[in-house]
């Protein structure tokens, strides 16, 4: 059964930073991979998704990576804000799987 | 616009009544799919479906039916809610070729068994 894991489970730093969030998966035949931000008690907006054959994705301060062979993903954040306090989840669209997500808190 | 409507936002019902939570999307996506999500624990599905008339049983189906007669609807019916099937529920599409494809959410609904 697919798992998908996300670390850390929460994480705090001050504004500016850069930061990065995992994402491992257990199915490495991956058709793509998607990042989700969600804020609390609110919906779910898609922020990047990666597929199988490419190796990055970027969208202003956000870049997402995969690697297949290692069945992990990354967000990278640069230039972090307050705004970007959220929870971010990474799906395998493989099945449809959800890691757990990471809670980020960015300090001003 | 593009979008999936989930209806209703928020709901709370007694132990027993019936209750049925709509999902329409106007995308033409043929894959549409239920997920609850509970603190701690994530986002787990419910049931999915590919194609209209076809569905098929997610992580955590049991108290949960669905059916899909038409491509935009995908209703999620509880026919005899319970307290544990308090939760936050979201309704997802993604076009035919949802491998390669990505998923659109609807707002969620909350949903409160007493």
């Amino acid at each position: 059964k697919q798992e998908v894991t996300q670390i850390p489970a929460a994480l705090s730093v001050p504004e500016g930073e850069n930061l990065v969030l995992n994402c491992s998966f257990t199915d490495s035949a991956i058709y793509n991979l998607q990042w989700f931000r969600q804020d609390p008690g609110k919906g779910l907006t898609s922020l990047l998704l990666i597929q199988s054959s490419q190796r990055e994705q970027t969208s202003g301060r956000l870049n997402a990576s995969l690697d297949k062979s290692s069945g992990r993903s990354t967000l990278y954040i640069a230039a972090s804000q307050p705004g970007d306090s959220a929870t971010y989840l990474c799906v395998h669209n493989n099945d449809m799987r959800f890691g757990a997500g990471t809670r980020l808190t960015v300090k001003p | 616009e593009a979008q999936v409507t989930q209806n209703p936002r928020y709901l709370i019902t007694v132990t027993g009544k019936k209750l049925t939570v709509t999902c329409s999307q106007n995308m033409n996506h043929e894959y549409m799919s239920w997920y609850r999500q509970d603190p701690g624990l994530g986002l787990r599905q419910i049931y999915y479906s590919m194609n209209v008339e076809v569905t098929d049983k997610g992580d955590v189906p049991e108290g949960y039916k669905v059916s899909r007669k038409e491509k935009r609807n995908f209703p999620l019916i509880l026919e005899s809610p319970s307290p544990n099937q308090t939760s936050l529920y979201f309704c997802a599409s993604s076009p035919g070729d949802s491998f390669n494809s990505p998923l659109h959410f609807g707002n969620g609904t909350r949903l409160t068994v007493t």
